[in-house]
């Protein structure tokens, strides 16, 4: 079964710009989670989707925001790019309901350079 | 912002040893998860305790949970090299609405396993 996937691997702006990144979910996971790890913070959660709603956000100004498509797989869109929002993206999925739904699987990772 | 704090910030010991580490966090919370980050890529789900949980074992892996003092403890049997990541503890209170929310994680400890 395949994980969590994210593209693109890496990336380079500069910034001011605007940037997505993308993610897909294990395969009957309804549930789409991205986290930020920037150098010296540490992981922060950013945003939660579920059934194509925004379920939850943490602590970001609004130029973070994102989707998630019917399909269930979810983008993250950084807009205005600072020099801090370099750091790696995490995205994570996992079942909405149940005991089970509290496992996160996360993907390998979009590393973001802002120049 | 941080809700986990990790003890030790790094750890090194020779292979075969114990490695344990230390998570404290503040609120109160649903389940605690720990997870292992290899060089900066994504995490691997290690265990997860519910809150009404004391201890529990998956392989070389033992998790403790001390609710009235808000810790945990990951304790690693007969290390191997291949052990050497870092590893965070992360927690989690349920949504209002019944599923999981994004998780808090503390900033992890590094472990260096030497041959």
């Amino acid at each position: 079964e395949a994980g969590v996937t994210q593209s693109p691997t890496h990336l380079i702006k500069t910034r001011g710009q605007q940037v997505t990144l993308r993610c897909s979910p294990i395969s009957g996971h309804t549930s789409v989670y991205w986290y930020q790890q920037a150098l010296g913070l540490g992981l922060q959660f950013l945003l939660w989707y579920d059934e194509g709603e925004e379920r939850n956000r943490g602590n970001f100004p609004p130029r973070f925001s994102g989707r998630q498509f019917p399909n269930y797989s979810s983008e993250l869109n950084v807009n205005a790019l600072e020099l801090e929002d370099s750091a790696l993206y995490l995205c994570a999925s996992s079942f909405m309901w149940g005991d089970s739904g509290e496992t996160q699987y996360f993907g390998p990772g979009t590393r973001l350079l802002v120049l | 912002s941080q809700q986990g704090e990790e003890d030790p910030q790094a750890l090194s010991i020779q292979e075969g040893e114990n490695a344990t580490m230390n998570c404290s966090y503040k609120t109160s919370i649903n389940n605690l998860q720990w997870y292992r980050q290899n060089s900066g890529r994504g995490l691997v789900h290690l265990i997860l305790i519910r809150s009404n949980e004391r201890e529990k074992h998956s392989g070389r892996l033992r998790v403790t949970l001390d609710t009235s003092k808000k810790s945990s403890s990951l304790l690693i049997t007969a290390s191997r090299a291949a052990d050497t990541a870092s590893y965070f503890c992360a927690t989690a209170s349920r949504y209002s609405g019944g599923g999981a929310d994004g998780l808090t994680f503390g900033k992890g400890t590094h472990l260096i396993i030497q041959p």
